[in-house]
């Protein structure tokens, strides 16, 4: 497979539930990213991590966890989520330095906080 | 702060007409300007990247503009198709860091 994947596609979980969202890239990248983007708002970095190091955090609340174990797989753990963090997450590479390269896109998690 | 606006919000065109979207930066300081495409509930695929000491950059029909001192940028697509139906999206890299801040996006609809 090629790209940049990410499970599941779609998530619906109660304010009590933990869940975990998925990325994974084949690009060879260094560098991954977590944004969430809700109806009607611009696209919000989350986190972004580098050769695996976490390099920004975008002042996440805490019930968001990311977890970077290698170049090539990304996760963000939720808990206690509240219906406001309802959204898609979507999940980015990209091969830094980046002045001449750019950021390949997953096709993100609809996730829908009840 | 950099902030990113996108005019228009939505545009409708006919199919087969020129159009031209616009996107401003509030601080011309920036490493590179990215234009994107998003399909309804899908990821972003990237259209064309400019970089800071670049002007312009062209693939097809769609061609780039980037004039940082006014803190501006416009990507123009010609002979639009009904397939260029999706929102586009501007996104600014500032230099240093690893931040890229997005536009709210133009949701552009072409009439066959």
């Amino acid at each position: 497979e090629t790209g940049v994947t990410q499970t599941p596609r779609h998530l619906v979980m109660g304010m009590t539930n933990k869940k975990s969202l998925k990325c994974e890239q084949h690009l060879g990248h260094n560098a991954m990213y977590w944004y969430k983007q809700s109806a009607k708002k611009p696209l919000e970095l989350m986190f972004v991590y580098n050769f695996k190091e976490q390099t920004e955090n975008n002042s996440v609340p805490s019930r968001f966890s990311p977890e970077c174990p290698n170049s090539s797989h990304l996760f963000l753990h939720l808990h206690t989520l509240q219906p406001e963090d309802s959204a898609l997450y979507l999940c980015a590479s990209s091969q830094l330095p980046e002045s001449t390269d750019t950021q390949y896109f997953g096709p993100g998690t609809r996730l829908t906080v009840l | 702060k950099q902030e990113v606006t996108q005019i228009p919000a939505a545009l409708s065109v006919p199919e087969g007409e020129n159009l031209v979207l616009n996107c401003s930066f509030t601080d011309s300081a920036i490493y590179n300007l990215q234009w994107f495409r998003q399909d309804p509930g899908k990821g972003l695929t990237s259209l064309l990247l400019i970089q800071s000491s670049q002007r312009e950059q062209t693939s097809g029909r769609l061609n780039a503009s980037l004039d940082k001192s006014s803190g501006r940028s416009t990507l123009y697509i010609a002979a639009s198709q009904p397939g260029d139906s999706a929102t586009y999206l501007c996104a600014v890299r500032p230099p240093g860091g690893f931040k890229t801040i997005f536009g709210a996006g133009t949701r552009l609809f072409v009439k066959a």
